[in-house]
């Protein structure tokens, strides 16, 4: 079955600590977007990516960066500049057609906890 | 503000019921999207509009687009338990791929 595989499912970061989300899709699309949700809040945007080595800015990229060496993979780095990453993280992947024109599959999110 | 916005934020039904979800935004947009979210879990697509399209329907869902208000519905229709999620309207209005906070559904059995 394809579809997009996130990991960890829950992840704890210490303090001035550096850590990396995992997203992998076998849906063969070329667009991948990571999100972050905050309680009774929508998605916002952190980085998005059309082809591989070559990925964009969201709403709210500051603290965060990705790679996108593999159209496989979009992994997400939380950096200790990101003050507060406490948050539900969401990949995304669609289609070609216009970056937000299709429809997007999600992964099934990796909780974010600071220890 | 954001650019999508669901109303009513939590909206509670008996199972048999219809129910339906608004979504505003502000800016011009090419399509909107309305995504299920259950509890813990990632987001599932359920209609795609574009902005030259007025009504869509997929099995118990029927969302319609009125342009004029900025403005869509999402109606489902003999609502199950099983359609107890939140329910998110999206846009490409602006730069940008904006969710609104979303409408939390519960469909009491």
């Amino acid at each position: 079955d394809g579809g997009i595989t996130q990991s960890p499912k829950y992840l704890f970061r210490k303090e001035g600590q550096n850590v990396t989300l995992s997203c992998e899709q076998n849906l063969n699309h070329d667009a991948m977007y990571w999100y972050r949700q905050d309680p009774g809040q929508g998605l916002r945007l952190i980085y998005y990516s059309q082809i591989v080595n070559d990925f964009q800015k969201g709403d709210i990229a500051e603290g965060y960066s990705v790679s996108r060496e593999k159209k496989e993979s979009f992994p997400l780095t939380v950096t200790s500049a990101q003050k507060n990453p406490t948050a539900f993280y969401l990949c995304a992947s669609s289609i070609p057609g216009g970056l937000f024109n299709q429809p997007q599959h999600f992964g099934d999110g990796t909780r974010l906890s600071i220890l | 503000s954001q650019q999508g916005e669901e109303d009513p934020q939590a909206l509670s039904i008996q199972e048999g019921e219809n129910a339906t979800m608004n979504c505003s935004y502000k800016t011009s947009i090419n399509n909107l999207q309305w995504y299920r979210q259950n509890s813990g879990r990632g987001l599932v697509h359920l209609i795609l509009i574009r902005s030259n399209e007025r009504e869509k329907h997929s099995g118990r869902l029927r969302v319609t687009l009125d342009t004029s208000k900025k403005s869509s519905s999402l109606l489902i229709t003999a609502s199950r338990a099983a359609d107890t999620a939140s329910y998110f309207c999206a846009t490409d209005g602006g730069q940008n791929f904006v969710f609104g906070p979303g409408t939390r559904l519960s469909v009491l059995p």
